[in-house]
């Protein structure tokens, strides 16, 4: 049972360049998110969703594509990266995706935007 | 509009001490709330959540965490601090307008000297 799991762990882009980051769980959760970590910002949520089939935005959405492929699967790409961008990114996932309900992170990717 | 608050950005404490760390939020109704731990270089792990009934939480590593209503706190403790607990703490409570998505704080970083 591997939790959640994101790759890559690290990576570097120059500007204008596209990535996938991609997000996986196994503990057959409903819902899943992305964060990004900036210091002294805490964690702000970019994109959710909440089952299968469904995406909403979250605070800061801008610059960010998401698709929820499966259950299992969640990715987050960005189309043309910016330096602003450069930031940790962690995936997490929870059973029901009520506020009340735990959610499960995963280790994080690094992204560095040059 | 709904908040949750670590007032300090960062703690030391020696190894053996006694930790707290303070969390408020504002909201009118009891609300539902969490603390988080970030070790190095890893994503997020719950480590206790307050839903209702008993104000005295007892989590996982020997945290507790007790509601208070009357001080809109609900803050962390540890009797003694170990050097594994270096790591990052965030308190977080759901989004009262959408309880898909969880308000954090801004966490608090925690040092412990040997």
């Amino acid at each position: 049972n591997a939790g959640v799991t994101q790759t890559p762990k690290f990576q570097v882009l120059k500007t204008g360049q596209s990535m996938t980051l991609q997000c996986a769980q196994d503990m057959n959760h409903n819902s899943m998110y992305w964060y990004r970590q900036d210091p002294g910002m805490g964690l702000r949520l970019i994109y959710y969703s909440a089952s299968e089939g469904t995406t909403d935005k979250g605070e800061v959405p801008n610059g960010y594509n998401v698709s929820r492929l499966n259950k299992r699967e969640f990715s987050l790409r960005l189309e043309s990266a910016a330096p602003s961008q450069t930031s940790v990114y962690f995936c997490a996932s929870s059973a029901d995706g009520t506020g009340t309900d735990t959610q499960y992170f995963g280790p994080g990717t690094r992204l560095t935007v040059l | 509009a709904q908040s949750v608050t670590q007032p300090d950005i960062h703690i030391t404490v020696s190894e053996g001490a006694s930790l707290e760390l303070r969390c408020n939020y504002s909201y009118g109704a009891t609300p539902y709330l969490f603390w988080y731990v970030q070790s190095p270089g890893q994503g997020l792990q719950l480590l206790l959540k307050y839903f209702s009934g008993d104000t005295l939480v007892q989590g996982i590593k020997g945290f507790e965490a007790e509601f208070k209503r009357s001080q809109s706190s609900f803050n962390l403790r540890k009797p003694s601090v170990h050097w594994s607990d270096a790591a990052e703490y965030f308190c977080a409570a759901p989004n009262a307008g959408n309880n898909r998505k969880l308000i954090w704080g801004l966490g608090t970083s925690l040092a412990v000297n040997p």
